[in-house]
């Protein structure tokens, strides 16, 4: 168990909708990360946020929005669904910005 | 720009038998390397890093990595491997500088399957 909790595990929507991913990172970590991780692309990162702030942006679309809470969970939230946006999508969370990052088991996310 | 390459998707080998799969990267200033592996339906596993220091890292589940910093390589061995050890590994560098600074770039993974 890495101590990352992600909710929920699947999710099964149609296009056109909104979903909203949980991310409870390790004790103590401020730093979370979302990743994408599919067939095609591989995993690409999407966000970083540091402390409630936003600190880096990757490849995510303007459809794709995240924060982290006062609490420091995170939310990551995916509009206007599309077919290819189903992959699954993990986060991950760490002490310093040099540490290893912890994983979560990932949202698996399919858009029907 | 910094990346990462494993260039076979695929590594095949018999129980027993020492291991190794391979990285390469590309990065401005000193790198920052880790293994990580991925068990079906799961999450990623980290398994070893490289900062500084010794070339020869030790990690969990009897892995190790070499760092050459001639070769720009960063390859994962084990001596003897388990069937259990079939899964998924990637290769990862830290992005250090600038804006993106604690992002991890990954290689595309390579599938490590480990015959009885």
């Amino acid at each position: 168990d890495s101590g990352v909790t992600q909710t929920p595990k699947h999710l099964i929507t149609a296009t056109g909708q909104r979903v909203t991913l949980r991310c409870s990172p390790r004790s103590g970590d401020l730093s979370v990360y979302w990743y994408q991780q599919s067939l095609d692309q591989g995993l690409q990162f999407l966000i970083q946020y540091y402390n409630g702030e936003e600190r880096a942006k990757g490849n995510i679309l303007e459809r794709f929005s995240a924060q982290q809470f006062p609490d420091l969970h995170s939310e990551l939230n995916l509009s206007s669904l599309e077919l290819g946006d189903s992959a699954l999508y993990f986060c991950a969370s760490s002490r310093y910005w040099n540490t290893e990052a912890f994983f979560g088991q990932g949202t698996r996310l399919t858009v029907v | 720009a910094q990346s990462v390459a494993q260039p076979e998707d695929q590594v095949n080998v018999a129980e027993g038998n020492p291991l190794t799969v391979k990285c390469t990267y590309s990065v401005s200033g000193n790198p920052y390397l880790f293994w990580y592996v991925q068990y079906p339906n799961r999450g990623l596993q980290f398994l070893l890093k490289y900062i500084t220091g010794d070339n020869l890292v030790k990690g969990s589940y009897g892995f190790e990595a070499e760092f050459n910093k001639s070769q720009t390589s960063f390859h994962l061995k084990k001596p003897s491997a388990l069937v259990s050890d079939s899964a998924l590994y990637f290769c990862a560098v830290l992005l250090a500088y600038g804006g993106s600074q604690g992002n991890l770039i990954f290689g595309k993974g390579t599938k490590l399957s480990v015959k009885p």
